[in-house]
């Protein structure tokens, strides 16, 4: 069964460092999106991406965040200079919809990657 | 604005009961998803259920079901026979199908299940 995978599954950094956690969505999907969890905390959304442009971002996806898609199959977030709080699992998700069928499909997650800043 | 409010932070129980975790939702508009994921303690997120607010049937699968009611905004689980692998914390999402901008869903705060031997 097709999987978004994600890595590393465990980054750690010092503080002011640049950062990139890279995804592969499952291949057919069209919309990717970034999450992240506190430890013990809710999962929050981040930013939507579509047609290799943003849709969407909340407002913790400052300017320090960034998205792209590389290439084909690969979507990546960078972070330019991490800050303590930005420790979190950070999750990659996508889904296959597009048109507006897009809002009732379902998002399926990778693994996480759990960021450490030192 | 939406919002999902899992009211239980923490439930336990011994394995075999029958266990019901909550979750209420705000939302304006008219037509929205609802979601159900669990988190294992391996940290991944896996979906459970997905559904429409145009469907109120209530959903069977396996031990797991779901109570859908608008007239509340509530979207409760129901573990039938729980089991030490049930052990979990859930979440409950929304999405709303009137944002232009990218299906982002809103979760819950999540409840801990533990299923006790």
């Amino acid at each position: 069964e097709p999987e978004v995978t994600q890595t590393p599954s465990h980054q750690v950094t010092q503080m002011g460092q640049e950062v990139i956690l890279r995804c592969v969505p499952i291949s057919n999907h069209l919309y990717f999106y970034w999450y992240r969890q506190i430890l013990g905390q809710k999962v929050e959304f981040l930013v939507s991406f579509y047609n290799n442009e943003i849709s969407e971002k909340s407002e913790i996806f400052d300017d320090q965040f960034s998205v792209e898609r590389p290439d084909g199959s690969n979507f990546t977030l960078k972070i330019r200079s991490t800050k303590l709080e930005d420790s979190a699992m950070y999750f990659c998700a996508s889904s296959h919809a597009s048109g507006r069928a897009r809002f009732t499909d379902t998002q399926y997650f990778g693994p996480g990657t759990r960021l450490t800043v030192l | 604005a939406q919002k999902v409010t899992q009211a239980q932070t923490e439930i336990s129980v011994v394995e075999k009961e029958d266990v019901t975790l909550d979750c209420v939702y705000e939302t304006r508009d008219t037509t929205y998803y609802l979601f159900w994921y669990k988190q294992p303690p391996s940290g991944e997120l896996v979906f459970l259920i997905r559904r429409n607010s145009f469907d109120e049937q209530n959903e069977i699968s396996g031990r797991y079901s779901w109570n859908f009611q608008k007239s509340t905004s509530s979207f409760n689980f129901t573990i039938t026979a729980s089991q030490v692998v049930d052990s979990a914390v859930y979440f409950c999402a929304l999405s709303e199908a009137n944002n232009n901008a990218g299906n982002m869903l809103t979760f819950g705060g999540g409840t801990r299940l533990m299923v006790k031997p």
